[in-house]
């Protein structure tokens, strides 16, 4: 399996509710990132989870709850979200934390009502 | 501060015509540069890095340390060439390494 998978494909959530999303790759690789895309704008970096710890945090709002369980899962979990939070988050995965080939998942696009 | 400038946000060419998708960055230290695509409803992948100096699908692109630019080119585009070109700058921080994407280029190649 060379892929990374993400669920939901989409997620509409209200700002009071609280929701998971759900990211997995089977390469046996040993980081994997969360990063947002707005409309028309560049992925940008919210966290690196490496062998399992997490070790980069790009000052996220505390309303964004990383967690890694396994090499192989990464959930962000979400509660009282504001609408600006409205995006498309990807997950990546590298071998390492080199980046020497992020994989991208299709990513899950929420909105934040 | 690090940064990464795609000035073109939009980019049309003729098919079997020259491309070259501009990357302007901005890094004190020793960089790593990468192009990533992502092509009409596919996933975002990595097209080719500064540091193994190949050319995939006909693309290349050379670090230029003095003009600070890391170009995308290509001699002869292809319809299937049509995507968004994200240049990509790998850094190190205090907290470890960064990884910042550029804006952007679409890049549209007329038949």
């Amino acid at each position: 399996d060379t892929e990374v998978t993400q669920t939901p494909k989409h997620l509409v959530m209200g700002m009071t509710n609280k929701k998971s999303l759900k990211c997995e790759q089977h390469m046996g690789h040993r980081a994997m990132y969360w990063y947002k895309q707005k409309a028309k704008k560049p992925p940008e970096l919210m966290f690196v989870y490496s062998y399992e710890k997490l070790s980069i945090n790009e000052s996220v709002p505390s309303r964004f709850s990383p967690e890694c369980p396994n090499s192989s899962l990464l959930n962000l979990h979400l509660h009282a979200l504001q609408p600006e939070d409205s995006a498309l988050y990807l997950c990546a995965s590298s071998q390492d934390w080199d980046y020497n080939e992020q994989f991208f998942g299709p990513g899950t696009r929420l909105t934040v009502l | 501060a690090q940064r990464v400038t795609q000035p073109e946000k939009l980019l049309s060419v003729f098919k079997g015509a020259p491309v070259e998708l501009k990357c302007n960055y901005s890094y004190s230290g020793s960089p790593e540069l990468f192009w990533y695509v992502q092509y009409s409803r596919q996933r975002l992948q990595l097209l080719l890095r500064h540091i193994s100096r190949e050319s995939i699908k006909g693309f290349t692109a050379d670090l230029n340390k003095g003009e600070t630019s890391f170009h995308l080119k290509k001699p002869f585009a292809q319809e299937e060439d049509s995507a968004m070109y994200y240049c990509a700058l790998r850094f190190l921080k205090k907290t470890g390494n960064q990884f910042y994407f550029g804006t952007g280029t679409s890049l549209t190649v007329i038949p």
